[in-house]
């Protein structure tokens, strides 16, 4: 079974440019997590989606971070314009369903904004 | 708000020895999470923990699970070089986002 896949792996930007991470959850995982993790800390989660749908984005920096999962499967998470304290690390992770807690994650974006 | 708390922070242990990292959490909450995380590599799921009482092990690591005392704690036994990594505890409720510790990096020395 393929895992989560994301790309790219690696992004360098310069502050106020914009950037765009892509995310494919593992087949038949309707459940769709960004999350955020600083060096040194635990991830945190920016947005979860359920489907198409936006389940918790309480998290999300909406004045400069928006994602979308247009048809429930691929997801897009976008920031606009980056800050250098969004250096991070981007993970995607996807589950089952919302009542299948376990989550699988995917290797990961390093962003590093200069 | 549920924070999670982990202890040490860092642990830098022998081969061979023994030892135990805890992770508390502040309010109720149905399931507990244990990752390994390499460095430069995504996070790998280790135990799911969901009842009072609950243990489970898996080779040298062993995790348990008190929610009356809000505690888990992670034991390792023997440990190997191959152990090196950081290890995050998670927590939350029904369908709650997980709230993760700042995680444990443990590095094993001969």
């Amino acid at each position: 079974e393929a895992g989560v896949a994301q790309s790219p792996r690696y992004k360098i930007i310069e502050k106020r440019q914009s950037v765009a991470f892509w995310c494919n959850p593992i087949s038949g995982h309707a459940t769709l997590y960004w999350y955020q993790q600083i060096l040194g800390q635990g991830p945190k989660l920016l947005i979860q989606f359920q489907n198409n749908g936006v389940v918790d984005d309480s998290q999300l920096p909406k004045d400069r971070f928006s994602a979308e999962r247009l048809k429930g499967v691929d997801s897009t998470l976008k920031i606009q314009p980056a800050k250098l304290e969004d250096s991070a690390v981007y993970l995607c992770a996807s589950s089952l369903d919302l009542g299948r807690p376990a989550q699988y994650f995917g290797p990961g974006t390093r962003l590093l904004v200069l | 708000e549920l924070k999670v708390e982990q202890n040490p922070l860092f642990l830098s242990m022998q081969e061979g020895k023994n030892y135990t990292i805890y992770c508390n959490y502040s309010t109720t909450s149905d399931r507990l999470y244990w990752y390994r995380q390499d460095p430069g590599k995504s996070l790998e799921s280790l135990f799911v923990l969901l009842s009072n009482g609950a243990v489970k092990q898996e080779g040298r690591l062993m995790a348990s699970l008190d929610t009356k005392a809000r505690l888990s704690t992670l034991h390792i036994t023997a440990a190997v070089h191959d152990l090196s990594a950081t290890y995050f505890c998670a927590v939350n409720s029904g369908n709650t986002p997980l709230v993760f510790g700042k995680g444990t990096r443990l590095s094993v020395i001969a």
